[in-house]
């Protein structure tokens, strides 16, 4: 059973163009994270949040949590784009805290 | 800007050998993850480390697997003898907070910031 379930697996899209990645997980979290791994494997933190809409330069993340549905938004898409887009659940039980993890959304922007 | 190193970058190395993978965490940080990476997988928890001892483990952290913070400033994952399916991406993650920190508004230091990864490859 995946926990946290992303979707599409993988998007190809044109320069320019708006590009959505959905994540919708089945526990209750404490916040979600969105995360960028590049071909290399290192993993950048792009955002995290627990309510509403974050925006940082052409990303904007959104989240319901009623719906435990976040969606991660790029506009103007471009090819230094292409990367994995990983959505991770912050669950904290007892005191402690884990991240889970969804499989990740590959993107490719073409020029 | 502070960040997460990792070393080594690639380790190698023989089944049924110890291996020690290094993290130095962001300094002022107090809370400590390592997380795994089978090639072509989805990335996983392996443990959590607060205050000098585990938060919480996941049921891939077996016996093989210990965690150490030695000094000030280094935090190490130790696998005693290495199997073939021990390959794999490991990232080491530290935050400022956790979860004794989250009040359920999340906050930039409640954020995990990654290294960039030691590849295992066990042969």
């Amino acid at each position: 059973k995946n926990e946290v379930e992303q979707s599409p697996q993988n998007l190809t899209a044109q320069e320019g163009e708006f590009i959505t990645i959905n994540c919708s997980y089945s526990v209750g979290i404490s916040a979600l994270h969105w995360l960028q791994q590049h071909p290399g494997g290192g993993i950048v933190s792009l955002f995290m949040l627990s309510s509403g809409k974050k925006k940082h330069g052409r990303l904007i993340a959104t989240i319901n949590i009623q719906e435990k549905h976040s969606s991660l938004h790029i506009t103007a898409s471009h090819p230094r784009d292409s990367a994995v887009y990983i959505c991770a659940a912050l669950i904290t039980q007892g005191g402690s805290e884990k991240l889970v993890f969804g499989k990740g959304t590959k993107l490719t922007v073409n020029p | 800007e502070p960040e997460v190193t990792q070393t080594p970058s690639h380790q190698v190395t023989q089944m049924g050998q110890e291996v020690i993978l290094r993290c130095v965490p962001i300094s002022n940080h107090l809370y400590f993850y390592w997380y795994r990476q089978i090639l072509g997988q989805k990335v996983e928890f392996l443990v959590s480390f607060y205050n000098n001892e585990i938060s919480e483990k996941s049921e891939i952290f077996d016996d093989q697997f210990s965690v150490e913070r030695p000094d000030g400033s280094n935090f190490t994952l130790k696998i005693r003898s290495t199997k073939l399916e021990d390959s794999a991406m490991y990232f080491c993650a530290s935050s400022e907070w956790g979860a004794q920190r989250l009040t359920g508004t999340s906050t930039a230091k409640n954020i995990q910031y990654f290294g960039a990864g030691t590849r295992l490859s066990v042969l």
